[in-house]
């Protein structure tokens, strides 16, 4: 079955500086990856996905990158804000979505 | 839309206890899906459905039973509770077809089993 890991655990950047968090998948048949922000208390939501067929999708100040032959995939946040912390979570495939175990950001102000 | 709608948001069990998660959508989702939230883990993906009468195995089924009787709701079932399930667990459903495979979480059920 697929396996997701997920680098590194814990980041602490400086407000405006970037971020990047990577992420690494098993399963080559994979073709979803989506990326989840969990704040403290509550639950999961969506802030990017990219489809295999595509190596790059930005949004605002958050990307993803996707190397299908690495089978390595990663989201950059620029000009990092405080509301930026929190627990962030890689994934590989759909509804049944196997998750990395998560990267907790810290943004200093 | 109410969305993912879960009961209880809290629960404390004995061990050997059973209870069941409750878990209804209100999207016409026809997959939903349960995971499991423990520190330094991240979600663990315990049992999904693709449409009602179908259901599959996730990642760490064991000590769990689910039916899907209709689109609706996707009930968790514990049969009989141990302490190494006291976690976070959380309902997820998602669009069937097309380009967007987004889930959708349940706002969470905390459970401590004693």
């Amino acid at each position: 079955g697929e396996n997701v890991e997920q680098h590194p655990s814990t980041l602490s950047v400086q407000e405006g500086d970037s971020a990047v968090i990577k992420c690494t998948y098993s399963d080559s048949a994979s073709n979803y990856f989506p990326w989840y922000k969990q704040e403290l208390g509550k639950r999961p939501q969506l802030i990017i996905d990219i489809r295999s067929n595509v190596g790059e999708k930005k949004d605002q100040r958050i990307a993803v990158t996707l190397n299908k032959t690495a089978k390595h995939f990663s989201l950059h946040i620029t000009e990092t804000q405080p509301e930026d912390s929190a627990v962030y979570f890689c994934g590989a495939g759909g509804f049944k979505t196997i998750f990395g175990a998560g990267t907790r950001l810290f943004v200093k102000a | 839309n109410a969305g993912v709608t879960q009961t209880p948001k809290f629960q404390v069990l004995k061990t050997g206890q059973s209870m069941t998660l409750q878990c209804a959508q209100d999207m016409n989702h026809e997959y939903m899906s349960w995971y499991r939230q423990d520190p330094g883990m991240g979600l663990r993906l315990i049992h999904y459905s693709v449409g009602a009468g179908i259901t599959d195995q996730g990642e760490v089924p064991n000590g769990y039973n689910v039916s899907r009787s209709t689109t609706e709701d996707f009930p968790l079932r514990l049969l009989s509770a141990a302490p190494s399930q006291t976690s976070v667990y959380f309902c997820a459903s998602s669009y069937s077809g097309g380009e967007n495979e987004k889930l959708f979480f349940g706002s969470g059920t905390q459970l401590s089993v004693l």
